[in-house]
């Protein structure tokens, strides 16, 4: 069964600074797709970024990267020049084929602290 | 504005009472889901739809309950048989063709407790 894991449960960087949040999954598939979503402590939860696991390049989105090892089966979410509005919690997510039905497995999630 | 409406924003249960939770989407999406999300920790989805009068159980359906009547509305009740219900719960939607990129979509959350 496929799995993320998420080993940092909270993460601390000064205002304007960059920072990365860890993500390794784990899939015998070779169709997936990788995203992350932020969750602020109202409780929604954003959509980020999305990469799939025949991309070439690295997504990005704005101020958000993906740094895609897939021999390494990592998917690391960088935050650059971090923003006060960026503490939230951080979810990685990994989209598992079953069946014809696309299935999001999370991981544990990662609380980042900006500070300023 | 498309979106996702979740109702209420908290939910109070009395020990053998079901609840019921509300979810309204107008993005016009073909899948829905509900996940409970427990304290520090990630999502776990309890039922999920692709299309109108189908649903299938997710990882911890027990004690609870969903209906797809329409396509934009999926509720879920949390029935008296579910003894631990006080979590936060959140729907989702997507539009679920076209390969693994479609993200899904989410509410803003129900948080229900225990009287």
């Amino acid at each position: 069964a496929q799995k993320i894991t998420q080993t940092q449960p909270g993460m601390f960087v000064q205002e304007k600074e960059a920072v990365t949040l860890d993500c390794t999954y784990d899939t015998s598939d070779q169709s997936y797709g990788l995203f992350w979503y932020k969750q602020p402590s109202s409780g929604e939860m954003i959509f980020l970024i999305y990469q799939g696991s025949y991309d070439e390049q690295n997504a990005t989105e704005g101020r958000y990267s993906l740094n895609f090892q897939k021999a390494r089966k990592s998917a690391n979410l960088v935050i650059s020049a971090s923003q006060l509005g960026d503490s939230a919690m951080y979810f990685c997510a990994m989209r598992e084929v079953f069946t014809g039905f696309q299935k999001l497995v999370f991981g544990t999630g990662t609380r980042l602290l900006v500070s300023p | 504005d498309g979106g996702i409406t979740q109702s209420p924003k908290y939910l109070f249960r009395k020990e053998g009472q079901n609840v019921t939770l509300s979810c309204e989407q107008n993005l016009n999406h073909d899948a829905m889901y509900w996940y409970r999300q427990d304290p520090g920790q990630g999502l776990r989805l309890i039922y999920y739809s692709q299309i109108v009068n189908d649903f299938q159980k997710g990882d911890i359906a027990e004690g609870y309950s969903v209906s797809r009547e329409k396509k934009e509305s999926f509720p879920l009740t949390v029935t008296s048989a579910q003894k631990n219900p006080t979590a936060f719960y959140l729907c989702a939607s997507s539009i679920d063709r076209g390969g693994v990129g479609q993200p899904q979509h989410f509410g803003d959350g129900t948080r229900l407790s225990i009287l």
